[in-house]
């Protein structure tokens, strides 16, 4: 059990258009989704949040309006990434958790962003 | 501020050799700790995690790992490394929000 997934996989799409990610949580109901930013040969970076019916909390640094954030279900969050540029490229990947903090966070395979 | 250093940024071991992976992390409280694993091109796979209790935490794949608090450590062990355990290995600490380590990666020689 514990399953999330994103779709899609990869995309790839031109400069100045938006891109929407989406991660669901299969067998369980995710209270809280997480969102991160992978660059090639680093670390995760958290960027996001975000609480099923509530609004996004965003990391210093990132803008809010770029990336836009819903967790419209206890199932889904979807990640917008606006007015896409080159600098956008990168792996998103999202996590999803249960309930409580101790709860363990349940990563998504990740979705690879090419903006050309 | 919470914090995850991983010294080593790169490790090569022999196929069947012993493995110890270093982490060392900055918490203001009794931290949750965690290892994941990922593949190339992957998402992330909890190998372990260390809320309380026991300090030496056993995970999946013959991992395990130790949490010394006199160090801040929480260094990941496996006594015989097998040619599948090429990946990046990331240490987090954090409950609500969790801050990954910069990662090592393993490459496992024949």
């Amino acid at each position: 059990g514990a399953v999330v997934s994103q779709h899609p996989s990869w995309v790839i799409c031109k400069s100045g258009t938006s891109v929407k990610i989406e991660c669901r949580s299969l067998d369980f109901q995710a209270t809280t989704m997480f969102w991160y930013r992978q660059f090639p040969k680093q670390s995760l970076m958290l960027m996001a949040t975000s609480n099923e019916g509530s609004k996004a909390t965003y990391e210093q640094g990132v803008e809010k309006d770029k990336f836009l954030i819903n967790h419209a279900s206890l199932t889904l969050s979807t990640l917008t990434v606006t007015s896409a540029h080159p600098e956008d490229s990168s792996f998103y990947i999202c996590s999803a958790r249960r309930g409580f903090s101790t709860d363990t966070q349940y990563f998504g395979p990740g979705t690879r962003l090419t903006v050309l | 501020a919470q914090s995850v250093t991983q010294p080593d940024i790169h490790i090569t071991v022999s196929e069947g050799a012993s493995l110890e992976l270093r982490c060392n992390y900055s918490y203001g409280a009794t931290p949750y700790l965690f290892w994941y694993v990922q593949s190339p091109g992957q998402g992330l796979q909890l190998l372990l995690k260390y809320f309380s209790g026991d300090t030496l935490v056993q995970g999946i794949k013959g991992f395990e790992a130790e949490f010394k608090r006199s160090q801040s450590s929480f260094n990941l062990r496996k006594p015989s490394v097998h040619w599948s355990d090429a990946a990046e290995y990331f240490c987090a600490v954090g409950g609500g929000d969790m801050r990954f380590g910069a990662g090592t990666r393993l490459t496992v020689k024949p």
